[in-house]
């Protein structure tokens, strides 16, 4: 069966630090595969989104950059945190058919 | 571009009792529609999708109706429990360049009182 990995779960980071999320998904092969940010409230805000091996497409201009070294790992970086990047980051993926799997998602909180 | 409007954005209901949230879209082109079930602290899980071939689709105690020439589509569930507590979001996407990428709405938060 297939499933999303995704990690940390939580982060603590100072303002102006660097910052690695990533994200595997297994069981399934040449998936779709998305980074959400769900800021206070509830609204899911894509990020990037990925078709292939170094394929990026960006959403949101913005101070995060995301990767795609291998065909199910997916990393979402940011050089230098701002304060406003503080979030609920979410990973999915899809088989162009339809329908996420989300991951657990990562609080992260720059302070 | 698609745009999803959601409804109620609090929805509070008694254990037993029914719930109904409602979402429309804009985009006739839209042709999946999922919905999505958020616990606290966690992803979404999708629970239940209808796609515009269909009316109507039922799962035990949920069931999404679509109404294309209105361009609107309900999740409907039935005996609610306190388990069922949670923020609700739709979507709406059409398939394009090999990915679905979903618009969702902003989201229902569901309060089933025991």
């Amino acid at each position: 069966s297939q499933t999303i990995h995704q990690w940390p779960a939580t982060l603590v980071q100072p303002v102006g630090s660097p910052l690695s999320l990533e994200c595997t998904v297994e069981g399934t092969s040449n998936p779709n595969l998305y980074w959400y940010r769900q800021a206070a409230g509830r609204g899911l805000q894509l990020l990037f989104y990925s078709v292939g091996i170094g394929q990026i497409s960006s959403e949101v201009p913005q101070n995060l950059s995301a990767s795609r070294p291998q065909d199910r790992q997916f990393i979402l970086s940011s050089k230098k945190l701002l304060l406003s990047d503080s979030g609920f980051y979410l990973c999915a993926w899809e088989r162009g058919v339809g329908g996420y799997t989300f991951g657990s998602g990562t609080r992260l909180t720059v302070v | 571009g698609e745009n999803v409007e959601q409804h109620p954005s609090t929805l509070s209901v008694q254990e037993g009792d029914s719930a109904v949230i409602k979402c429309t879209y804009s985009d006739s082109a839209s042709n999946y529609f999922p919905w999505y079930k958020q616990e606290l602290g966690k992803g979404p899980q999708l629970i239940i999708d209808i796609r515009s071939n269909v009316g109507e689709k039922k799962d035990q105690r949920i069931a999404v109706t679509l109404n294309k020439t209105a361009k609107h589509f309900s999740l409907h569930i039935t005996e609610t429990q306190p388990e069922d507590s949670a923020v609700y979001f739709c979507a709406a996407s059409k398939g394009s360049g090999g990915s679905y990428i979903p618009t969702f709405g902003r989201g229902t938060s569901l309060i089933v009182h025991p």
